[in-house]
């Protein structure tokens, strides 16, 4: 079952714009990742932000999380046409115990023209 | 270099085979991941394994199979019961029980029915 969904599924911005993701997902979690995905690619971590966090920054990337809300956005400053890729939000559900996994959006398609 | 090998990178099936992709590991972590993606869509889980000779169905489980004789191999079996298995299959491994690391992912292998 994919419990985050991203929104806009897809995104076109001009190169030095800021791009933003939204993330939606529907029971409590531990933790919220996202990844990238160039095409034909394998995922790429690219941040966490566990659940007692409400912001995360590593470079041009800043994760908010909102539990009320069971939502979550990453931005990404300054883009550049090398950040052309999707972006999927994965939610490691609250209680699993040992038995973690991750459970995966359906993806933004972000596309940064030169 | 640590990381995931995923062997091959394109694969052909015929009608009514079963075909074996590897996933091998030299990143010493206990949990190993299966994900299957369709085009424009996000992972699903097909199987996880979090030790040695154990592994758990995912949520698309049916026409699978999996095995985990070593720590460093869980390779997938694409039976002839899987009815609709061409698709874009993904291997992850993660520290197995510390849900606040990311997982790492190979370069997948994508498999066509002909």
């Amino acid at each position: 079952s994919q419990q985050g969904e991203e929104d806009p599924q897809a995104l076109s911005i001009q190169e030095g714009e800021n791009a933003t993701m939204n993330c939606s997902y529907k029971t409590s979690i531990n933790n919220l990742q996202w990844y990238r995905q160039n095409s034909g690619r394998g995922l790429v971590h690219l941040i966490l932000i566990r659940s007692n966090e409400r912001e995360k920054h590593s470079g041009r990337l800043r994760v908010t999380l909102d539990t009320s809300k069971k939502s979550s956005s990453l931005l990404i400053t300054a883009s550049r046409a090398a950040d052309t890729a999707s972006y999927f939000c994965a939610t490691d559900a609250l209680g699993s115990g040992s038995a973690r996994q991750l459970t995966f959006g359906s993806g933004t398609q972000l596309t940064v023209l030169p | 270099d640590g990381g995931i090998t995923q062997s091959p990178k394109y694969l052909f099936r015929k009608e009514g085979q079963n075909v074996t992709l590897s996933c091998e590991q030299n990143l010493n972590h206990d949990a190993m991941y299966w994900y299957r993606q369709d085009p424009g869509q996000g992972l699903r889980l097909i199987y996880y394994s979090q030790i040695v000779n154990d592994f758990q169905k995912g949520d698309i489980a049916e026409g699978y199979s999996v095995s985990r004789e070593k720590k460093e191999s869980f390779p997938l079996t694409v039976t002839s019961a899987q009815k609709n298995p061409t698709a874009f299959y993904l291997c992850a491994s993660s520290i197995r029980g510390q849900g606040n690391y990311g997982y790492t992912f190979g370069s997948g292998t994508r498999l066509t029915v002909v």
